[in-house]
């Protein structure tokens, strides 16, 4: 069965600093989709940014990139410039097609200080 | 609408009674999901529907949760004689695509509490 596994329960950066979010996952499949989905105090989860695992070119949303190491199973997000607005629990996900939904991490939670 | 709505967003009830969640999600997406979130958890999937049929609940826990979605649009999760362990934010999800991209669009939750 495929997991996800987020290492870090708590993140804290400065306003304006850049941190790197950790996630591995464990699967045997070769076709896959990573996702990084933001859950701020509304419950609402936002995709931030997606990867699909045949493609070797890291995906880049604006401030958000990732590290896609697809030997490792390793999934990391890194966010640039950090604003007080990304503030918020950062949710991993694995979906694959044999399983068909989103596997989750438990959440890394993301303080930005002023 | 223009997001996936969700009702009640918070709900307290008594062990042994019956809820009901309701999940309205964005028009034209056929397919949509139930998820449970406990506490300090990522989300855990419930079940899946693909219009009006439940392709996939798997992840139901037992007899006592159902979920139906009559017209492929709106579902309802049934939690049939609640217990405290049922305590839990339910987020709805849809996508237009189904199932082959993951890529899905979330509710805010209901809050369930079981006293």
């Amino acid at each position: 069965a495929q997991t996800v596994t987020q290492s870090q329960p708590e993140m804290s950066v400065q306003e304006a600093e850049t941190v790197t979010l950790s996630c591995t996952y464990d699967t045997s499949e070769s076709d896959y989709y990573l996702f990084w989905y933001k859950q701020p105090p509304s419950r609402q989860m936002i995709l931030v940014i997606r990867q699909e695992a045949y493609k070797q070119q890291n995906a880049t949303e604006n401030r958000f990139s990732v590290n896609f190491q697809k030997a490792a199973k390793s999934f990391s997000l890194k966010i640039s410039d950090s604003q007080l607005g990304d503030a918020a629990m950062y949710f991993c996900a694995y979906f694959g097609g044999s399983q068909g939904n989103l596997i989750f991490g438990k959440g890394t939670k993301l303080s930005v200080k002023p | 609408g223009a997001g996936v709505s969700q009702t009640p967003s918070n709900k307290v009830t008594e062990k042994g009674k019956y809820v009901e969640l309701r999940c309205d999600p964005i028009s034209g997406h056929t397919a949509l999901y139930w998820y449970r979130q406990s506490l300090g958890q990522g989300p855990e999937f419930l079940i899946y529907f693909q219009g009006t049929g439940a392709a996939d609940d798997s992840g139901l826990p037992n007899d006592r949760f159902f979920a139906v979605r009559p017209e492929g649009s709106v579902s309802t999760l049934k939690i049939q004689r609640t217990e405290r362990g049922d305590s839990a934010v339910y987020l709805c999800a849809s996508s237009q695509q189904g199932r082959n991209t993951g890529e899905l669009f979330f509710g805010e939750g209901s809050r369930l509490t079981v006293l």
